[in-house]
């Protein structure tokens, strides 16, 4: 059994500087999204894509940041001119739903990339 | 905009004894759904247990038993006979039943610690 798997795992880098960050979800999931979790809270929503479709976005991602999936496979979330709030745990979650059957989505969660903006 | 609200921020329990962790929420729908999620140490978040808001039957996997008031919108779980390996963060979370809102929205946590 492969769950969802995250890389890195931690990245350190300068303020200033870009990263990405890569999630391969479970085998033939077709739901992926990306969230944000700082220490001591809950994780934020950041994107989701279902297949190759980015569906949604939320207002916490702002233009340095952006999520793609084109095969519908694994995603790549990219940060550009990284700034020291960008610090925080990454965390990639993948489900599957049939057609429109919404009542199936239950998320399975990465280990997460820790990022650390110096 | 929805809200959860965990208004515990840690909590302990003896080995073995029975503790309730309490979550609240704020929403204007009648559709949704209710989870309960399980960080250790090791930062992966586990699924422990999921409540669909139309069931009235209170959602139970094994030790682990929710008490969910949609009235009062409240949706606390129970952890029976804790063990050790339950020492963790637990994250309560909503997900609405609308097809175009699939991501979950988190409170901001528990933190669980079990005493030997």
């Amino acid at each position: 059994d492969t769950g969802v798997s995250q890389d890195p795992r931690h990245k350190i880098t300068k303020r200033g500087q870009n990263v990405t960050f890569r999630c391969d979800p479970i085998s033939e999931h077709n739901r992926l999204y990306w969230y944000r979790q700082t220490l001591g809270q809950g994780p934020e929503f950041l994107t989701y894509f279902q297949n190759e479709a980015q569906l949604e976005k939320s207002r916490l991602l702002s233009d340095r940041f952006s999520a793609e999936r084109p095969k519908g496979s694994f995603s790549t979330l990219e940060i550009q001119r990284t700034e020291q709030g960008d610090s925080a745990m990454y965390l990639c979650a993948s489900s599957l739903v049939w057609g429109s059957g919404d009542r199936t989505d239950t998320q399975y969660f990465g280990p997460g990339t820790r990022l650390t903006v110096l | 905009a929805q809200t959860v609200t965990q208004s515990q921020p840690e909590m302990s329990v003896q080995e073995a004894e029975t503790v309730t962790l309490s979550c609240t929420y704020d929403t204007s729908e009648s559709d949704y759904y209710l989870f309960w999620y399980k960080q250790p140490p090791s930062r992966q978040m586990i699924l422990v247990i999921r409540q669909e808001a139309y069931k009235q039957q209170n959602a139970t996997e094994n030790r682990f038993s929710v008490n969910f008031q949609k009235a009062a919108k409240s949706f606390s779980l129970k952890i029976s006979d804790s063990q050790l390996g339950d020492a963790a963060m637990y994250f309560c979370a909503y997900r609405s039943a609308r097809g175009s809102q699939g991501n979950l929205i988190f409170g901001k946590g528990t933190k669980l610690s079990v005493k030997p």
